[in-house]
């Protein structure tokens, strides 16, 4: 069965800090991850999606990480601020089929 | 910037009632999606919509739900005979032809609320 974990399931930082949030997947044969924040009551915002032959990309202070063969990804914020706050969701599908596989988000909240 | 919009924003409907979520996907997408989220669950797929017919579907998806593109803006997700457990934000997203990018743009969404 595909499924994707993501860890921790709630962080708590100081604004400026970084931090690095984990996500964990057995969806096969991969096709591509996304990672999503998400506010409260809104839709998800996409961040980055990767493809198996990428193993990093950024978006401004987003930098996100794939490992293929470990079937890990993370997601890098730096220079944190208030407006990060949210949650934050990985995601992944397989190839030859659309339905995605969401993870249950990591709820980040950054303090002054 | 052009967004998905999605009408109302909260419905409140009784147990055994039909209702119709409507969405406005962004107007050069051709592929749309209905997503849902029970609160403090994770977001679930339910179907995907491509030239007219459903490209594929959930196990959520049974004969309860249809989904429909009566025009050439809207679609719309209807629930023919809701229950309790379709509480939920049910989210409509879109995404342009396959050109390779996998990027979709989600509507924020209309909260379910059954009596």
């Amino acid at each position: 069965k595909n499924q994707v974990e993501q860890s921790p399931q709630s962080l708590i930082i100081l604004e400026g800090k970084n931090c690095t949030l984990q996500c964990n997947y057995t969806v096969s044969p991969f096709s591509n991850l996304r990672w999503y924040k998400q506010d409260t009551g809104r839709g998800p915002v996409s961040l980055t999606i990767m493809t198996f032959s990428e193993n990093t990309k950024s978006n401004g202070r987003y930098t996100a990480t794939l490992d293929a063969d470990t079937k890990q990804s993370s997601l890098h914020i730096t220079a944190s601020q208030l407006s990060d706050s949210a949650s934050y969701i990985c995601v992944v599908s397989a190839g030859g089929s659309y339905i995605p596989t969401f993870g249950r988000g990591t709820s980040l909240i950054v303090h002054p | 910037e052009p967004e998905v919009t999605q009408t109302p924003s909260h419905q409140v409907t009784q147990m055994g009632q039909e209702v119709i979520l409507r969405c406005v996907p962004i107007s050069n997408h051709l592929y749309f999606y209905w997503y849902r989220q029970i609160l403090g669950q994770k977001v679930e797929f339910l179907v995907s919509f491509y030239n007219n017919e459903i490209s594929e579907k959930s196990e959520i998806f049974d004969d309860q739900f249809s989904v429909e593109r009566p025009d050439g803006s809207n679609f719309t997700l209807k629930i023919r005979s809701t229950k309790l457990e379709d509480s939920a934000m049910y989210f409509c997203a879109s995404r342009r032809t396959p050109d390779g990018s996998y990027e979709q743009y989600f509507g924020p969404g209309t909260r379910l609320t059954v009596t």
